[in-house]
C-alpha cells in the first residue's frame, strides 16, 4: 500500500480557494487516489476519488499529474464549516477489498 | 452510498470489564468490514479486517485476544474490547467498502475509567 505525505496543517480564510497537495511517490498502476474529510468525533466522509488528470464534483476538484506521484485537492471558496482534517488515501480499493491505510492528514483551519 | 451505523456512540466502563461495539451496514451486504482506532489528534489506525463467516485478519501489533471481532452476518460486525484498561480509551470507527469507496460509521468513543 502506497504511503502518502501531506502538510500537517493549513490555514485559510473564508471565501478563499484551498489547495492541499498529497505526495505518493510509490503509487501502483492499479491504485486510485481518494480524499476523505473528517470532523471531530465523527467518521471520515468521502470527498472525491480519481485515477488520473482531473476530477470535479459538487464540492471539490482533484488534480492528478501524468506521473500520478502527487495529487491536489482543491476546495473552492471555503467556509468555516470546511474546518476539518483531510486525508489522502492511495490504494486499489476495488481489488484489495477496500483496505486503505490512512496517513497523518492535513488539519485545515478556516478563519473568518 | 452505503449507510453504516455504529452502536453505542459512546460508552464509559470500569477497568477490567469488556465492551462490545456494533457496526451495521444498513443498506448494503458486506462480506468485509474494517475496524479502525483513533487517538486524539492522531490519524485512523487500521486494526483489523472483519470477514463474514471466517476469522478476522489483524494488523501487526493488534492483539487478537484483546480485540475480539465477530462478523456473524452480512450486515453486522462486532468489536469486543476485553478486559479494557484506560489505555484502550479511544475512538473506534468501522467502515464498509462498496464500489471502491469506504463508508464509515459515526464512531464509538470508549472511555475506560
Amino acid at each position: 500500500l502506497a504511503k502518502t505525505t501531506q502538510p500537517i496543517s493549513m490555514d485559510s480564510y473564508e471565501g478563499q480557494e484551498v489547495n492541499i497537495t498529497c505526495s505518493h511517490n510509490n503509487i501502483a498502476t492499479n491504485d486510485y487516489i481518494t480524499w476523505y474529510q473528517q470532523f471531530p468525533s465523527q467518521g471520515p466522509r468521502f470527498i472525491i476519488q480519481g485515477y488520473k488528470t482531473k476530477v470535479t464534483n459538487e464540492v471539490a476538484s482533484l488534480f492528478i499529474p501524468a506521473d500520478r506521484k502527487s495529487s491536489t485537492l482543491s476546495l473552492p471558496r471555503v467556509s468555516l464549516s470546511d474546518t476539518a482534517v483531510y486525508y489522502c488515501l492511495v490504494g486499489d480499493a476495488y481489488n484489495q477489498g477496500g483496505k486503505l491505510i490512512f496517513g497523518q492528514g492535513t488539519e485545515l483551519s478556516v478563519k473568518p | 452510498g452505503a449507510v453504516v451505523s455504529q452502536h453505542p456512540s459512546w460508552v464509559i466502563c470500569k477497568s477490567g470489564t469488556s465492551v462490545k461495539i456494533e457496526c451495521r451496514s444498513l443498506d448494503f451486504q458486506a462480506t468485509t468490514m474494517f475496524w479502525y482506532r483513533q487517538f486524539p489528534k492522531q490519524s485512523l489506525m487500521l486494526m483489523a479486517t472483519s470477514n463474514e463467516g471466517s476469522k478476522a485478519t489483524y494488523e501487526q501489533g493488534v492483539e487478537k485476544d484483546k480485540f475480539l471481532i465477530n462478523h456473524a452476518s452480512l450486515t453486522l460486525s462486532t468489536l469486543t474490547v476485553t478486559s479494557a484498561h484506560p489505555e484502550d480509551s479511544s475512538f473506534y470507527i468501522c467502515s464498509v467498502p462498496s464500489t471502491g469507496e469506504l463508508f464509515f460509521g459515526e464512531g464509538s468513543r470508549l472511555t475506560v475509567l
